[in-house]
């Protein structure tokens, strides 16, 4: 079955803590993002890549590190986390990464930091 | 400011009820395409529709249609006789080209469509 995969779905921690969250996917795409989503702000990006060692930054990339080893996982890393990074957090990928596509999305990362 | 906008934050109907869900969007570019998700309480997002700004033809899928008017940059989404299951948090999206080819695809901060029994 084609899918992102995310691990873990929910995550409390404290801060500072260093913490990484997994993405995978299965369908071979060249296209991957990391997005937040808070209450009022809709989903907001924070990274992306559109292949093996090629990342940017989207619109909110401050505290947060990402690599792109394999083309199926994309690791969105906290070095330092603090409680304004608590927050819904989605993986997503498409083919490409073209304006016309849609994006596939993971089940989500519950993060608290206390 | 915004570029897509989704003025309510929360709409309540009762089953059966027709209910349109607002976007409207702010761009430059000609070539454009427009987007809508549906994240259900479950929290996965899932993709509805695409509409290219090209394409202005509306469309209808089962009890669910988009109205797309390039006039007033407005992408709204109706839901027919709606039903339990269509409570879900709706998503417009809009992605547009960037320079170096790349894109970051714009959400608007999403409708919460309660329907109930």
């Amino acid at each position: 079955e084609a899918q992102v995969t995310q691990n873990p779905r929910y995550l409390i921690t404290v801060t500072g803590k260093k913490l990484t969250v997994t993405c995978s996917q299965n369908m071979n795409h060249e296209y991957m993002s990391w997005y937040r989503q808070d209450p009022g702000l809709g989903l907001r990006q924070i990274y992306y890549s559109m292949n093996v060692e090629v990342t940017d930054k989207g619109d909110v990339p401050e505290g947060y590190k990402v690599s792109r080893k394999e083309k199926r996982n994309f690791p969105l890393i906290l070095e330092s986390p603090s409680p304004n990074q608590t927050s819904l957090y989605f993986c997503a990928s498409s083919t490409r990464g073209t304006t016309n596509e849609k994006l596939f999305f993971g089940s989500g990362t519950q993060l608290s930091v206390l | 400011a915004q570029k897509v906008t989704q003025a309510q934050t929360e709409i309540s109907v009762v089953e059966k009820e027709d209910v349109t869900l607002d976007c409207v969007y702010e761009t430059r570019d000609t070539t454009y395409y427009l987007f809508w998700y549906k994240q259900p309480p479950s929290g996965e997002l899932v993709f509805l529709i695409r509409r290219n700004s090209f394409d202005e033809q509306n469309e209808i899928s089962g009890r669910y249609s988009w109205n797309f008017q390039k006039s007033t940059s407005s992408f709204n989404f109706t839901i027919t006789a709606s039903q339990v299951v269509d409570s879900a948090v709706y998503f417009c999206a809009l992605s547009e080209a960037r320079a170096g080819g790349s894109y970051i695809p714009t959400f608007g901060r999403g409708t919460s469509l309660i329907v109930h029994p």
